[in-house]
């Protein structure tokens, strides 16, 4: 089945600076690789996501690169601000399996002013 | 469409008490997922089902544990008889083909 691991499990920044999280995964069939953003005491809610057939993704201030052939792939957030901190979750689909949806361990994220 | 929808969004109850907790997917969504997040095991995939059939369900603990889904807009998660140690936030989420979508989240409380 597909094994998602996420890393750090926390990460502390000082607002302006960037913050990077990595994610490793083991099903080589997996083609679509989402990150999800849960503040506290709300649902996780999708920032940005990436297909296989591109290496690189971004949306403003967050990026997504993707290397297939390491299996891995990585969030990165530039010039972080305070409403940034929250815990944030890589996830892979396991097509194989009917489309069963691997989180990673998740990542908590504090921006310090 | 209003989301996934959850109920309710906080349960207390008392150990050996049955509790149902209840979800409607985004209509048209094929897949349901039922999730538990813990501070110790953070977000756990219990069971999923695709077009209303039960894929997965190894992530279910224990067979106090039970799931339904009896049509494409509704389905139960039970906890017969629930324990301290269920005590958690369950999600339920759907998703159509690639983004999942989550509900609130029930949070329970097993006293």
């Amino acid at each position: 089945g597909e094994n998602v691991e996420q890393h750090p499990s926390t990460l502390s920044v000082q607002e302006g600076d960037s913050a990077v999280i990595k994610c490793t995964y083991s099903d080589s069939a997996s083609n679509y690789f989402p990150w999800y953003k849960q503040e506290l005491g709300k649902r996780p809610q999708l920032i940005i996501d990436i297909r296989s057939n591109v290496g690189e993704k971004k949306d403003q201030r967050i990026a997504v690169t993707l290397n297939k052939t390491a299996k891995h792939f990585s969030l990165h957030i530039t010039e972080t601000q305070p409403e940034d901190s929250a815990v944030y979750f890589c996830a892979a689909p396991q097509w194989a399996a009917g489309n069963k949806l691997t989180f990673g361990g998740g990542t908590r994220v504090l921006v310090k002013p | 469409d209003a989301g996934v929808i959850q109920s309710p969004r906080h349960e207390v109850t008392e150990m050996g008490q049955e509790v149902t907790l209840r979800c409607k997917p985004i209509s048209g969504h094929n897949s349901l997922f039922w999730y538990r997040q813990t501070m110790m095991r953070g977000l756990e995939l219990l069971i999923y089902f695709n077009n209303n059939v039960p894929i997965d369900d190894s992530g279910m603990p224990e067979d106090r544990f039970s799931a339904k889904m009896p049509n494409a807009s509704f389905s139960t998660l039970k906890i017969q008889p629930s324990e301290p140690r269920d005590s958690a936030v369950y999600f339920c989420a759907s998703r159509m083909n690639t983004e999942a979508f989550f509900g609130q989240g029930t949070r329970l409380t097993v006293v």
